[in-house]
């Protein structure tokens, strides 16, 4: 067990709905990053963030945003969800702003888009 | 964003068999990194690696950051059935670059 809670654990969804993924890090954890895998495939990072603030951006498309709470846990917005979205996304955390060694992954949000 | 490159893709092996995977990039990384992804389960680390050149050991598994900076292996030894899974480098391409950048994995089945 990582530390890392993902909810929820599979979610199946029609196109162009919205969904929302949640994720709490480790306690103590300030980062949490978001990663999306789809089949086959290596982790596409997303998008980062920091105590709250949006720290580095990848390959995340418009229709998908995120955001930090002040208790830290952050959440996934994807909308006008299409078939390709469909894949498992990843939240992962560490303690510090700048990557350090370690990231800690949760289990996953399995995504289908149907 | 940056591409690595990971081989090979997939690999069958008998149960007590050494295993070797590699992992390459065509700009310098900081930081290597292997995971290990089991079914079901997020990505847990197993190795990181600092420094080019450096060889580090974890159990059965040994890593390498490649002096050129630009490439790593991973090896096992002795390979058990538990080792089955995806196997994933990752590198960081700069000190302070908040992002790792992940290669598309080495499925590894072992054959009791």
């Amino acid at each position: 067990d990582s530390g890392v809670t993902q909810t929820p654990k599979h979610l199946i969804t029609a196109t162009g709905q919205r969904v929302t993924l949640r994720c709490s890090p480790r306690s103590g954890d300030l980062s949490v990053y978001w990663y999306q895998q789809s089949l086959d495939q290596g982790l596409q990072f997303l998008i980062q963030y920091y105590n709250g603030e949006e720290r580095a951006k990848g390959n995340i498309l418009e229709r998908f945003s995120a955001q930090q709470f002040p208790d830290l846990h952050s959440e996934l917005n994807l909308s006008s969800l299409e078939l390709g979205d469909s894949a498992l996304y990843f939240c992962a955390s560490s303690v510090a702003g700048a990557f350090g060694g370690e990231l800690f992954f949760g289990e996953g949000s399995r995504l289908t888009v149907l | 964003g940056q591409q690595l490159n990971q081989s090979p893709q997939s690999m069958f092996i008998q149960e007590g068999e050494d295993v070797s995977m590699n992992c390459t990039s065509s700009s310098i990384f900081n930081t290597w990194l292997w995971y290990k992804q089991d079914p079901g389960e997020g990505p847990v680390l197993l190795i990181a690696l600092y420094k080019a050149g450096e060889l580090t050991s974890n159990g059965r598994l040994t890593a390498q950051f490649g002096i050129t900076r630009k490439d790593s292996f991973l090896n096992i030894s002795a390979s058990i059935p538990s080792d089955v899974g995806i196997y994933f480098c990752a590198g960081q391409p700069w000190t302070g670059a908040n992002n790792l950048f992940f290669g598309t994995g080495t499925r590894l089945t072992v054959i009791p």
